[in-house]
């Protein structure tokens, strides 16, 4: 079993549409939880960062993390064509960096 | 300025060539790190410096060189690489390697090996 998994898509959706995206994990141990998005030729950008169970919101981006289901989730609002990328969801079981371990990522299509 | 500038965006390179990977950053962050990501796949950790000094080498062949000249420089050196290191290598960094409020990624230099 790999220690993050994540369903590689790719999903697409109308303009406008709430996205759900998922990551399901293993390691009980991870504390620290991200999402990255990541257009194509470019590097991961930090979307939101979690630490321990609990929501967050940003604008359109809410994290949710259940960590007695090891899973996590990233839903966007009001989908745009400019969300359209690759999404990875990361993980640590400490506060180092080096310690991150990435989802495969799943590839969104939002179609206008 | 909050980027991570890699140069060069793109670089083809024959097996016996010498090229070097360079990353800048000027947020004043003290880790720094490689990482390579094929086709569809997470980016995989290579290297992390934390101030200056090398920390992390996750089992990298020798064909792979870092090197951070100061705290806001990280150069990959590239010598008789194989068609499978053909990849897109991500630098990033962090405000020290404790920071969890995650990485900052440049857009990476796409390697193409022939």
């Amino acid at each position: 079993q790999k220690e993050v998994e994540q369903d590689p898509g790719p999903l697409s959706v109308p303009e406008g549409a709430i996205v759900s995206l998922n990551c399901t994990y293993s390691n009980s141990a991870f504390q620290y939880f991200m999402w990255y998005r990541q257009y194509s030729r470019k590097g991961p950008e930090l979307l939101m960062y979690t630490y321990s169970s609990g929501n967050k919101e940003d604008g359109r981006f809410t994290a949710q993390v259940d960590k007695s289901s090891k899973y996590i989730s990233l839903f966007i609002r009001d989908s745009q064509p400019s969300d359209s990328a690759s999404y990875l969801c990361a993980m640590s079981r400490d506060n180092y960096g080096q310690n991150f371990v990435f989802g495969p990522g799943t590839r969104l299509s939002v179609l206008p | 300025d909050t980027e991570v500038t890699q140069t060069p965006k793109h670089l083809v390179m024959g097996m016996t060539n010498k090229k070097s990977l360079k990353c800048e950053q000027h947020m004043g962050h003290r880790a720094m790190y490689w990482y390579k990501q094929k086709a569809k796949k997470p980016p995989e950790l290579m290297f992390v410096y934390s101030y200056e000094k090398l920390s992390i080498n996750e089992s990298v062949p020798s064909r792979f060189s870092p090197e951070c000249p100061n705290s806001s420089l990280l150069n990959l050196h590239l010598h008789a690489l194989q068609p499978e290191d053909s990849a897109l290598y991500l630098c990033a960094s962090s405000q020290d390697p404790s920071a969890g409020s995650g990485y900052t990624f440049g857009s990476g230099t796409r390697l193409t090996v022939v």
